[in-house]
């Protein structure tokens, strides 16, 4: 399986202020088509999760524009710009390269 | 627009089988979605059990792959989870979700707790 790894695990955030999450895998998640089979999830308190960013980059339908991803290869960032009380929850990285897919731990953001 | 609904037994007994059903309703071109079944047990993170396309065969955990069933009838209107012999470690908030779009698991049922208690 592949393991994916997040940090930090906990992060306090200031609204208005920015705030990235890294997540990293033990093996390359770019396919030989060319895509990165990385997404973001966020599962705000009470709710469930919703797709954030898929292929590593590219905004799910209805996701502001103060999110944005990046990264390649086994490394990846989720940004935040000016974050907001709502964008409070777990945040977890997904691979969709091969199966079994596999989470990384999630990273609690929560508003200092 | 597609909509998952969970269902199923809040209480399981220990070496028991637990049973969730998914009601797909909305949504079209059902045959290029792939469905999933994920898990959140408590205090924990997401975890991954399963997924399948109607047109292939289930892929499964390896963890948990000689106890779990992932299937849909006929109709394609039901999905359901099958888990032989429980235990105390698969009590969680079981999600039912489906990939729609280009990649990315893009709709998510609101999920059901099963708790595994005598």
């Amino acid at each position: 399986d592949i393991v994916m790894t997040q940090s930090p695990l906990s992060l306090p955030v200031t609204p208005g202020e920015s705030a990235s999450i890294a997540c990293r895998s033990n093996q390359t998640l770019r396919h030989i088509n060319g895509y990165t089979y990385l997404d973001w999830y966020l599962q705000k308190p009470g709710q469930s999760p919703q797709l954030l960013i898929y292929l590593g980059s590219d905004r799910a339908s209805g996701v502001p524009d103060r999110f944005s991803g990046s990264g390649s290869d086994t490394d990846f960032t989720l940004k935040i710009s000016k974050v907001e009380a709502e964008d409070v929850g777990v945040y977890y990285c997904m691979q969709a390269l091969q199966t079994p897919f596999t989470f990384g731990p999630g990273t609690k953001v929560d508003i200092k | 627009h597609l909509q998952l609904q969970e269902s199923g037994p809040r209480l399981v007994k220990p070496s028991e089988t637990l049973s969730v059903t998914c009601t797909v309703s909305g949504g079209s071109d059902s045959d290029t979605y792939y469905w999933a079944w994920i898990r959140l047990p408590p205090g924990k993170g997401l975890e991954w059990i399963g997924n399948f396309y109607y047109t292939g065969n289930p892929y499964y955990s390896p963890s948990l792959k000689s106890r779990v069933t992932i299937s849909a009838d006929t109709s394609r209107t039901h999905i359901s989870l099958n888990l032989t012999a429980v235990t105390a470690a698969d009590t969680a908030v079981y999600y039912c979700a489906a990939n729609v779009g280009t990649s990315g698991i893009d709709v998510w049922g609101q999920g059901t707790t099963v708790t595994v208690s005598s």
